[in-house]
């Protein structure tokens, strides 16, 4: 059982359209990341939330706009994608821990995204 | 700039054999941590190990076997009397030390393990 899960895990949607990804993590963590997989190339973080404040955005096109209500639940709202956006988006989350110890991240299962 | 190298593809191997799969890495920090994951084809990344950087004891976990060698930047994964539910992707990735425990992890491209009945 996954303490991270993420919703839809599949989803297909036109250039025009607006949708919204979710991610929850029942472990109590309090940061929260977003990640994209793209077929032969390695994990690249887009997102990371500290107590619900982005502390990174790794050059991600404004097209991806994310949303962190509270430290439990993360959002990835998408609107006018390109098809080169097609990708698995991975939701993860870890504990904040002391300076200079990285903590373990934990992941969602993944939305499989398809923009014709 | 810290860079993670799985320079196997893809690796077959019938199963009960054992397999090794190599990580190299790069980094200039002298505090940093190395991770495994798993993911099957559900598409979840399972967690399987974590190593620190001052921490060069290799570990067994039931199967699974990890080799830190920090002489020549590796941590390799061998997985012993391999099974059909070892198939699955695997990734190496590297973190240095940060201010909160958060810092993004550069992945590997991965290796696709097929083990085979």
């Amino acid at each position: 059982e996954t303490g991270v899960t993420q919703t839809p895990r599949h989803l297909v949607m036109g250039m025009t359209n607006k949708k919204s990804l979710k991610c929850e993590q029942h472990l109590g963590h309090n940061a929260m990341y977003w990640y994209k997989q793209s077929a032969k190339k390695p994990l690249e973080l887009m997102f990371v939330y500290n107590f619900k404040e982005q502390t990174e955005n790794n050059s991600v096109p404004s097209r991806f706009s994310p949303e962190c209500p509270n430290s439990s639940h993360l959002f990835l709202h998408l609107h006018t994608l390109q098809p080169e956006d097609s990708a698995l988006y991975l939701c993860a989350s870890s504990p904040l821990g002391q300076r200079g110890y990285q903590e373990t991240q934990y992941f969602g299962p993944g939305t499989r995204l398809l923009v014709l | 700039a810290q860079k993670v190298t799985q320079a196997q593809t893809e690796i077959s191997v019938v199963e009960k054999e054992d397999v090794t799969l190599d990580c190299v890495y790069e980094t200039r920090d002298t505090t940093y941590y190395l991770f495994w994951y798993k993911q099957p084809p559900s598409g979840e990344l399972v967690f399987l190990i974590r190593r620190n950087s001052f921490d060069e004891q290799n570990e067994i976990s039931g199967r699974y076997s990890w080799n830190f060698q920090k002489s020549t930047s590796s941590f390799n994964f061998t997985i012993t009397a391999s099974q059909v539910v070892d198939s699955a992707v695997y990734f190496c990735a590297l973190s240095e030390g940060s201010n909160f425990g958060n810092e993004k992890l550069t992945f590997g491209t991965g290796t696709r393990l097929t083990i085979i009945p």
